[in-house]
């Protein structure tokens, strides 16, 4: 079956650090990759997502590149606030009768302080 | 956008009550509602998935006469935890779409805020 393997966190850093959460994932199919927030006391927000192989996902100055060779969608910011304080979660779709289940990572614990 | 109104945000219960979570969608119409529940330290996991006016189907190893779903209306679907037990004690959220809107490659989902839920 699908899964998808995060970096354990909490992760803290201090304001305009490089920020990397990690992400892997195994599935059968073709699957598109996803990025989502929360932050405290909301519901799940895309952050950004990519659909296939070599495409990057792009959105308030995160990246993730869709590595098929490496089965891996590492989350990066260049420059981290403190405002970027959340969860992560790294997830995944399959089309096909799986159409529309997402699988998510555990998610990861971001803290940045001033 | 779109939101889901997800009720109540927490909730502490005596074992052996029922509960029941509520999620609304406020301005769109949620064809479709799945079900997650998460542990400490653990993925989201999808409980089950329901489609307006059918009964929802749910996945392998989730009771489902103990978590009942109801998705009458094309705006509410709500989670009874019955017999509530301090081992159901977790954080549940609730992710809707409009099945009928095509060719968004995020798939249109919208998660309500989820709910905490503690049996004591």
């Amino acid at each position: 079956g699908n899964s998808v393997t995060q970096m354990e966190g909490p992760v803290t850093l201090s304001e305009e650090a490089f920020l990397t959460i990690n992400c892997t994932y195994t599935a059968t199919g073709y699957p598109s990759l996803f990025w989502y927030v929360q932050y405290p006391g909301e519901g799940l927000q895309l952050l950004l997502k990519a659909t296939k192989a070599d495409d990057k996902g792009s959105n308030k100055g995160f990246e993730a590149t869709y590595r098929k060779e490496t089965t891996s969608f590492h989350l990066e910011k260049g420059s981290v606030q403190v405002s970027d304080s959340a969860v992560y979660f790294c997830a995944l779709s399959e089309g096909g009768t799986s159409y529309g289940k997402l699988t998510f990572g555990q998610g990861t614990i971001l803290t940045v302080h001033p | 956008g779109a939101v889901v109104s997800q009720h109540p945000s927490r909730v502490i219960c005596k074992s052996g009550t029922s509960v029941k979570i509520e999620c609304r969608s406020l301005d769109f119409q949620a064809t479709t509602m799945f079900w997650y529940r998460q542990f400490p330290k653990k993925s989201l996991m999808l409980m089950a998935t329901s489609n307006e006016g059918s009964k929802a189907t749910y996945e392998q190893g989730v009771e489902k006469d103990k978590f009942l779903i109801n998705h009458a209306s094309l705006t509410l679907s709500t989670l009874t935890v019955t017999s509530a037990h301090p081992e159901d004690s977790s954080f549940y959220i609730c992710s809707a779409r409009d099945n009928r809107i095509r060719g968004r490659a995020d798939y249109g989902y919208t998660f309500g805020s989820g709910t905490r839920l503690t049996v004591v």
